[in-house]
């Protein structure tokens, strides 16, 4: 139980491009789903946490701009990286937890490693 | 602001030692802990957690954390190291943010296990 799906698994695109990825809780309702940012050897840093229905928050330093995130339903999230450039280039993953409470876990897909050429 | 502190970036072991990665967590309340482990190319998959109640914390695929509160410590343990253990784990507690609650990593341990 507990499988969150992402997709695309690896995109490559060019500068100035958008793309958006995925994130689907499978087999629960996602009251809440999370972003991160990991760069090669280090820890994930949060981006943003979307509860359903409402606006994103994003974390400080985090361009609201050019990471539009929607969570429309309880099972689905999107984030879309806006005029990406290389520097964007990254890992980026999701995770959803199905409660509120601070002691649920979250749940992760399997990452979506985005290239900038 | 709640933080962790993985020891060590990089912890070598033979199969069948012992594995101790180490974690000690600052918080200025009762902290939700977890360890998630990550495979090359791959999203975290959950261990273990403590929330309340025993404070020894029995995970999947073998591993064991301990909850010190004097120590603020939550230490990974797992008796007999396997070559399929090798991966980066990462320790992380539950914060309060404007949006409710999210968790926060520490930086990680790599996990090398050697024949």
């Amino acid at each position: 139980g507990a499988v969150v799906s992402q997709h695309p698994s690896w995109v490559i695109c060019k500068s100035g491009t958008s793309v958006k990825i995925e994130c689907r809780s499978l087999d629960f309702q996602a009251t809440t789903m999370f972003w991160y940012r990991q760069f090669p050897k280090q820890s994930l840093m949060l981006m943003a946490t979307s509860n359903e229905g409402s606006k994103a928050t994003y974390e400080q330093g985090v361009e609201k701009d050019k990471f539009l995130i929607n969570h429309a339903s309880l099972t689905l999230s999107t984030l879309t990286v806006t005029s990406a450039h290389p520097e964007d280039s990254s890992f980026y993953i999701c995770s959803a937890r199905q409660g509120g409470g601070p002691n649920q876990p979250q749940h992760f897909g399997d990452g979506t490693r985005l290239s900038i050429l | 602001a709640q933080s962790v502190t993985q020891l060590g970036s990089h912890v070598s072991v033979s199969e069948g030692a012992l594995v101790l990665l180490r974690c000690n967590y600052s918080s200025s309340v009762p902290p939700y802990l977890f360890w998630y482990v990550q495979y090359p190319n791959q999203g975290l998959q959950l261990l273990l957690k403590y929330t309340t109640g025993a404070t020894l914390v029995k995970g999947i695929n073998g591993f064991e954390a301990e909850f010190k509160k004097s120590e603020t410590s939550f230490h990974l343990t797992k008796p007999s190291a396997h070559m399929s253990d090798a991966a980066e784990y990462f320790c992380a507690v539950s914060e309060r943010n404007q949006a409710g609650t999210a968790l926060i990593f520490g930086k990680g341990t790599t996990l090398s296990v050697s024949s």
